[in-house]
């Protein structure tokens, strides 16, 4: 049961360079997100979907697009990368309604150089 | 916007004894739910406990428990009986709808 795998784990980039961060769940919930992890601040919400097609804004959304176009899969694309975007980021999905555990990948290790 | 506060960064216990971490929330909205996350050295975020709000009984799961007071906007986790394997950050948490808000964490050691 591989719950939610992220890739890749770590991943260097150049300013400017585009990426995309992979999500995906097997586990058929509704609800997907992301978040960014930064020294001393937390998790942060970067965008979720509470379903296929549907996805919204979180907390830090600027300099990232997301799509959801299965149930499975919800990827975070970087369209032009920035060192400020230097940050560890994690994927969950859970179900809804919003007391549902998440289930969290194990992160991606992002540096821009 | 709603927004979480952890205000120990640090926090140390020994091992049998117990700890209290703080956290303190802001929302205007009524329907909601809290959470604490235990994040060890592997990076992997592990629920720990969750409450509804609209719940006045304070959930308890095993060796943690939190109070909860919603009039004063706080929810505490308590872990009794500490062990070695509780060090780790813990992140208080806000849900509602989709939105998700993280407190700054809270370092917690155990010493033996």
């Amino acid at each position: 049961n591989a719950g939610v795998t992220q890739t890749p784990k770590f991943q260097v980039l150049k300013t400017g360079q585009s990426m995309t961060l992979q999500c995906a769940q097997d586990m058929n919930h509704e609800y997907m997100s992301w978040y960014r992890q930064d020294p001393g601040m937390g998790l942060r919400l970067i965008h979720y979907s509470v379903g296929a097609g549907i996805t919204d804004q979180g907390e830090v959304p600027n300099g990232y697009n997301v799509s959801r176009s299965t149930t499975e899969d919800f990827p975070l694309r970087l369209l032009s990368a920035a060192p400020s975007q230097t940050s560890v980021y994690f994927c969950a999905a859970g179900g809804l309604p919003r007391d549902e555990k998440l289930f969290f990948g194990s992160g991606t290790q992002l540096s821009v150089l | 916007a709603q927004t979480v506060t952890q205000s120990q960064p640090e926090m140390s216990v020994q091992e049998a004894e117990t700890v209290t971490l703080s956290c303190t929330y802001d929302t205007s909205e009524s329907d909601y739910y809290l959470f604490w996350y235990k994040q060890p050295p592997s990076r992997q975020m592990i629920l720990v406990i969750r409450q509804e709000a609209y719940k006045q009984q304070n959930a308890t799961e095993n060796r943690f428990s939190v109070n909860f007071q919603k009039a004063a906007k706080s929810f505490s986790l308590k872990i009794s009986d500490s062990q070695l394997g509780d060090a780790a950050m813990y992140f208080c948490a806000y849900r509602s709808a989709g939105d998700m808000r993280f407190g700054a964490g809270t370092r917690l050691t155990v010493k033996p």
